[in-house]
C-alpha cells in the first residue's frame, strides 16, 4: 500500500524558515518524480514544486521561486521541502504527490497533508 | 505560466449526468487529470490521460478532451459524488511543471 506522510507543518512568523518533510513507502521511491502541492484555507489547489526520481531535475511555481527548496533523499524514501522568506500568503496544507509513471503526469498518490501557518 | 479555468458551481440531480469543463493553454498539449476532494481530506485522482481511471474509481467516471478544453463526466451521479473537482496538466517551460485549475464545487440535488 503506498503512503505518504507529511510533517513539519508549524506556526512561524513572517520572513522564517521551516522544512517539511514526506516519508514515503509502498512503492520504488527513487523511480518516481514527487510534488508538493498546497491549499490556502478555502482555496484551491496550487502547485508548488516537483523533483525528478534521481533528484536531478526540479521545478517551481513562480510564487515561490527563490524562497522555496525541493529536494530528496532516496535512502531515506523521503521528500522535503525548505521554506524560507515566509509569508503570510504561503500560509495552507502543504500536500505531498507521486507522479505516476505515465506520460500524462497525474499524482496518483497524495498524503494527508501539513498546515503551515504563518503569521505574527 | 498557464492558467487552467473552471466553472466555481454546478448542481447535478441524484442519478443524472453532469459534466465539468476546464480551459487552459496547457490543455492543447497535454492531457488533464482529474482530482476530487471532499471537505477536509486530500484529493484523490479519479480520471487521467486521454480516459484512464484508477483502480477503486467507479466507471462513471469519465474523461474526454478537445483542442483546450478537457471535461470530466460523471453519468448517474450519486450523493457520495459531491465535491470539490480539480483539473491538472502539465505546464510547458520545464519539466516538472504543472498546473491545477480553479476548482468546481459540484453538488447533488
Amino acid at each position: 500500500e503506498v503512503q505518504l506522510l507529511e510533517s513539519g507543518g508549524d506556526l512561524v512568523q513572517p520572513g522564517g524558515s521551516l522544512r517539511l518533510s514526506c516519508a514515503a513507502s509502498g512503492f520504488t521511491f527513487i523511480s518516481y518524480a514527487v510534488s508538493w502541492v498546497r491549499q490556502a484555507p478555502g482555496k484551491g489547489l496550487e502547485w508548488v514544486s516537483s523533483i525528478s526520481g534521481s533528484g536531478g531535475s526540479t521545478d517551481y511555481a513562480d510564487s515561490v521561486k527563490g524562497r522555496f527548496t525541493i529536494s530528496r533523499d532516496n535512502s531515506k524514501n523521503t521528500l522535503y521541502l525548505q521554506m524560507n522568506s515566509l509569508r503570510a500568503e504561503d500560509t495552507a496544507v502543504y500536500y505531498c504527490a507521486n507522479v505516476g509513471s505515465s506520460h500524462f503526469g497525474q499524482f496518483d498518490y497524495w498524503g494527508q497533508g501539513t498546515l503551515v501557518s504563518v503569521s505574527s | 505560466s498557464s492558467e487552467l479555468t473552471q466553472d466555481p458551481a454546478v448542481s447535478v440531480a441524484l442519478g443524472q449526468t453532469v459534466r465539468i469543463t476546464c480551459q487552459g493553454d496547457s490543455l492543447r498539449n497535454f492531457y488533464a487529470s482529474w482530482y476530487q476532494q471532499k471537505p477536509g481530506q486530500a484529493p484523490i485522482l479519479v480520471v487521467y490521460g486521454k480516459n484512464n481511471r484508477p483502480s477503486g474509481i467507479p466507471d462513471r467516471f469519465s474523461g474526454s478532451s478537445s483542442g483546450n478544453t478537457a471535461s470530466l463526466t460523471i453519468t448517474g451521479a450519486q450523493a457520495e459524488d459531491e465535491a470539490d473537482y480539480y483539473c491538472h496538466s502539465r505546464d510547458s517551460g520545464g519539466l516538472h511543471l504543472y498546473v491545477f485549475g480553479t476548482g468546481t464545487k459540484v453538488t447533488v440535488l
